[in-house]
């Protein structure tokens, strides 16, 4: 069955600190990819989505970047971190198909201080 | 992409039908309609996808009338567990267009 491992759950970090949110998709091939960050009630914002190894779609232009290094692998990253980047980030994987579906992972609470 | 309009919330009691409608004027022949239920702190979750006219699973019913320009979503006997958000997506499933989400509809179902 396919699972979606996203770390870590917490993560509280100074301003100005560098940033590096991994996840990765098991049991399935040639995933669609995807980062959203959800600030405290509102909606998901999404903010990058990759249909394949090194290629990556930036719906949002701010300071975080993704990678997509491995087929099942997507990382988020930041170089220096805003107080404004706060928030709940969140991972999911889909492939095309009669029912579209995404799965999820469990997110990462990220308060920049 | 199209866009979807929803009521931002909405209140019930427990054991009432709740029916959550999702506005989606410029939908393209290619799209579908897929809801997504999301609780705090976590991760949505796939609800029901539907193209046209009815579909009905364990959880919910999707009514798509003949021009697809809105959906409903039906939760029959809501309990207290269904407060939630729930988003209503549309899109082709390619995989090729991205899952773009509105800002949804908070239900709170009352005791």
């Amino acid at each position: 069955s396919q699972t979606i491992h996203q770390w870590p759950a917490t993560l509280v970090q100074p301003v100005g600190s560098p940033l590096s949110l991994e996840c990765t998709v098991e049991g399935t091939s040639n995933p669609n990819l995807y980062w959203y960050r959800q600030a405290a009630g509102r909606g998901l914002q999404l903010l990058f989505y990759s249909v394949g190894i090194g290629q990556i779609s930036s719906e949002v232009p701010q300071n975080l970047s993704a990678s997509r290094p491995q087929d099942r692998q997507f990382i988020l990253s930041s170089k220096k971190l805003l107080l404004s980047d706060s928030g709940f980030y969140l991972c999911a994987w889909s492939v095309w198909g009669p029912v579209a579906e995404a799965f999820f992972g469990q997110g990462t609470r990220l308060t920049v201080v | 992409l199209a866009k979807t309009t929803q009521p931002i919330s909405m209140d019930s009691y427990e054991g009432q039908e709740v029916n959550i409608t999702c506005s989606h004027n410029n939908i393209a022949t290619n799209d579908y309609i897929t809801w997504y239920q999301q609780f705090p702190s976590q991760g949505p979750r796939f609800i029901i996808q539907g193209y046209k006219t009815k579909v009905t699973n364990e959880v919910a019913s999707l009514f798509i009338p003949a021009d697809r320009k809105s959906s409903t979503l039906s939760l029959p006997r809501v309990s207290l567990s269904d407060t939630a958000v729930y988003y209503c997506l549309v899109g082709d499933i390619s995989g090729n267009t991205p899952l773009v989400f509105g800002k949804g509809t908070r239900l709170s179902v009352i005791a």
